[in-house]
């Protein structure tokens, strides 16, 4: 099983701050992750997938790089709704992963 | 507009068995893979099945792999989960979510059902 290790835990950054979250990956998964987020009481929501490709009506100020086992999500302009929990996801290997979550926090 | 409606959940003694049930409509559902995802209160996600459009490939995770059965049925737009043996560790909120590419670019989810495990 491809274990997700999603860094930082939580990140705490003020509106109009850059937020970069982490995921890396145990062994390659290629191009094949994904990035949601999740707010409290809500279903998650499909922000990047394939690594850097925004999903439908994502806001450009997300984005996604990364290939192989390091991947990273920049929120450049924090929102205050960006208030959430992010997690990544890996399609490359069955069963399918999720990352622990990073929580970001507006100040 | 696509939406995913589940139901099915609720309380359920340790060794029970409950079928989750997942409507679908706004999209032609034999086309696209399927998946539940589930989440214990407080704690992040977990894939659980995936099923593709014709159902003929089944993934589970090893947590659930001989307790849990996925099936759909495209005649009636519905997915389903039928889930037996159930512990303490099955008590959580199972989302289906709809990929609408390869396997887990999952664009639509549904709003959840609760499953609880007590006695």
């Amino acid at each position: 099983e491809i274990v997700l290790t999603q860094s930082p835990a939580t990140l705490s950054l003020s509106p109009g701050e850059r937020a970069t979250l982490s995921c890396r990956a145990s062994q390659s998964v290629s191009s094949y992750l994904a990035w949601y987020q999740q707010k409290p009481g809500q279903a998650p929501r499909l922000l990047i997938y394939d690594a850097s490709n925004r999903a439908t009506g994502i806001p450009v100020r997300f984005s996604g790089s990364g290939s192989g086992t390091d991947f990273i999500l920049i929120i450049s302009s924090l929102e205050p709704e960006d208030s959430a929990v992010y997690y990544c996801l890996q399609r490359s290997n069955w069963p399918l992963t999720f990352g622990g979550g990073t929580k970001v926090e507006i100040k | 507009e696509v939406q995913l409606l589940e139901s099915g959940g609720g309380l359920v003694q340790p060794g029970g068995s409950l079928r989750l049930s997942c409507a679908a409509s706004g999209f032609t559902f034999s086309s696209y893979a399927m998946s539940w995802v589930r989440q214990a209160p407080g704690k992040g996600l977990e894939w659980v099945s995936a099923l593709s459009g014709n159902g003929g490939n089944t993934y589970y995770a090893d947590s659930v792999k001989g307790r849990f059965t996925i099936s759909r049925d495209n005649s009636k737009n519905t997915l389903y989960l039928q889930m037996n043996s159930l512990r303490a560790g099955d008590m959580a909120v199972y989302y289906c979510a709809k990929a609408f590419s390869g396997w887990a670019n999952f664009d639509y989810w549904g709003q959840g059902t609760l499953v609880t495990v007590s006695s």
